[in-house]
């Protein structure tokens, strides 16, 4: 069964403390990328990933930082330089580039006090 | 400044209605056209891609692109209670880095009263 995988699906952490989302895909494709959404907002690029041991910055991507070491994998850290962590973080995927259909996991909610 | 611009709604229709949904877009040179759904507290799902002019059918959806114009749409043929969700547009807008990336907009809230 192909598809991309979030974990956790809820995170709690306290301020200051660093804290890494999982993203894995199944479905060989070469892109990945990171959004946050914020209630009532639309979703915002935080960063991308077109091949294996390369990444973009995104318009947000201040306060986090990223891995590439396998095509499966998209790792995000929230690092406690993000001034506004609480949102809902979505990773995604495409065969290739953003001209392709993006398809979402199921993100995980993380909230930071 | 690449924007997606959507009427954030809400959008009330009948069950069975017509539903429409509209998207404008700033950046001339987008190639490709998507839409979400998004339900309360969850991630967004694709329904519809469209990259060429015109109209582009699946089920009881069709989406519509006019590049002239700068508009793609989104039409919902006997809207379902099970409709009522966010719906995202997304266009693929240069970047000033020079590079590509999906650009969304803020979405439209639809709501199909039984």
């Amino acid at each position: 069964d192909g598809g991309i995988t979030q974990s956790p699906k809820y995170l709690f952490r306290k301020e200051g403390q660093n804290v890494t989302l999982s993203c894995e895909q199944n479905l060989n494709h070469d892109a990945m990328y990171w959004y946050r959404q914020d209630p009532g907002q639309g979703l915002r690029l935080i960063y991308y990933s077109q091949i294996v041991n390369d990444f973009q910055k995104g318009d947000i991507a201040e306060g986090y930082s990223v891995s590439r070491e396998k095509k499966e994998s998209f790792p995000l850290t929230v690092t406690s330089a993000q001034k506004n962590p609480t949102a809902f973080y979505l990773c995604a995927s495409s065969i290739s580039g953003s001209f392709y259909e993006q398809y979402f996991g199921p993100g995980t909610r993380l909230t930071v006090t | 400044q690449k924007e997606v611009e959507q009427n954030s709604g809400p959008l009330s229709v009948p069950e069975g209605a017509i539903a429409s949904l509209n998207c404008t877009y700033s950046d001339r040179g987008s190639q490709s056209f998507f839409w979400y759904r998004q339900y309360s507290g969850k991630s967004p799902e694709l329904i519809m891609s469209i990259y060429s002019n015109g109209d582009k059918e699946d089920g009881r959806f069709t989406a519509q692109l006019n590049k002239a114009s700068q508009y793609v749409s989104l039409l919902i043929r006997d809207s379902q209670p099970s409709d009522s969700a966010t719906y995202l547009c997304a266009v693929n807008s240069l970047e000033p880095t020079g590079r590509r990336a999906l650009t969304f907009g803020s979405g439209t809230r639809l709501q199909v009263q039984p």
